[in-house]
């Protein structure tokens, strides 16, 4: 079967460091993705991650090791605007297509 | 370079009415998927397109759900005998390649639904 799982919710303070963790099983995994959603809008695309390894982007980086099936989001210099949800979601490419499958979301908040 | 649009933005119906929900894809993106999100929850797949076939409608809950891609852009999402349950937000997303390594998804907006 299909697991995503990710906190329900973190607390940190502006300018501190923060690392969101995603733990996943899937039988046909193709790709990690990050996405950042704000309270009533869409979720917007933040990372993505194929191969072990970090990949950075400014203030975001965001890791992953297949073998554990496991990757984190990394968000440095935070900034009251990183408050949001940050959706894990891995690309399954079991079944010959390609959908997409979302954890819950963690909710971010940054406190002054 | 308009992005992923979806209309209506607010539905609002009452239990057992019929409902279409629309999606225009950013031009040229052949991938088209539809996701159910609620309160607190990560979007919820329903259907991926590739062209104009539902290459996976997996997570259509049950047959009272149904889409269609006829000419390989816009895409309606179809609701029969709306209940309750169905409230929630659905989010459609659109990408360019479906064999390409990195495969970044595009969201729309969303079209809030509720059923009253």
């Amino acid at each position: 079967g299909q697991n995503i799982d990710q906190p329900t919710e973190m607390t940190a303070t502006e300018g501190a460091i923060v690392q969101i963790n995603c733990t996943y099983q899937t039988s046909g995994f193709n790709g990690l993705f990050w996405y950042q959603q704000h309270a009533g809008e869409a979720p917007t695309f933040l990372s993505y991650n194929v191969l072990d390894g970090l990949e950075e982007k400014g203030r975001f980086s965001s890791f992953l090791s297949r073998s554990k099936g496991y990757s984190y989001l990394l968000l440095k210099e935070l900034q009251m605007k990183d408050s949001a949800s940050y959706l894990c979601a891995v690309r399954d490419g079991a079944s010959g297509t390609y959908k997409y499958i979302f954890g819950t979301g963690t909710r971010l908040k940054v406190l002054a | 370079g308009a992005g992923v649009s979806q209309t209506p933005s607010n539905k609002v119906t009452e239990k057992g009415k019929y409902v279409e929900l629309r999606c225009d894809p950013i031009s040229g993106h052949t991938a088209l998927y539809w996701y159910r999100q609620s309160l607190g929850q990560g979007p919820e797949f329903l259907i991926y397109f590739q062209g104009t076939g539902a290459a996976d409608d997996s997570g259509l809950p049950n047959d009272r759900f149904f889409a269609v891609r006829p000419e390989g852009s816009v895409s309606t999402l179809k609701i029969q005998r709306t209940e309750r349950g169905d409230s929630a937000v659905y989010l459609c997303a659109s990408s360019f390649l479906r064999g390409s390594p990195f495969q970044e998804q595009f969201f729309g907006p969303g079209t809030r639904l509720t059923v009253l």
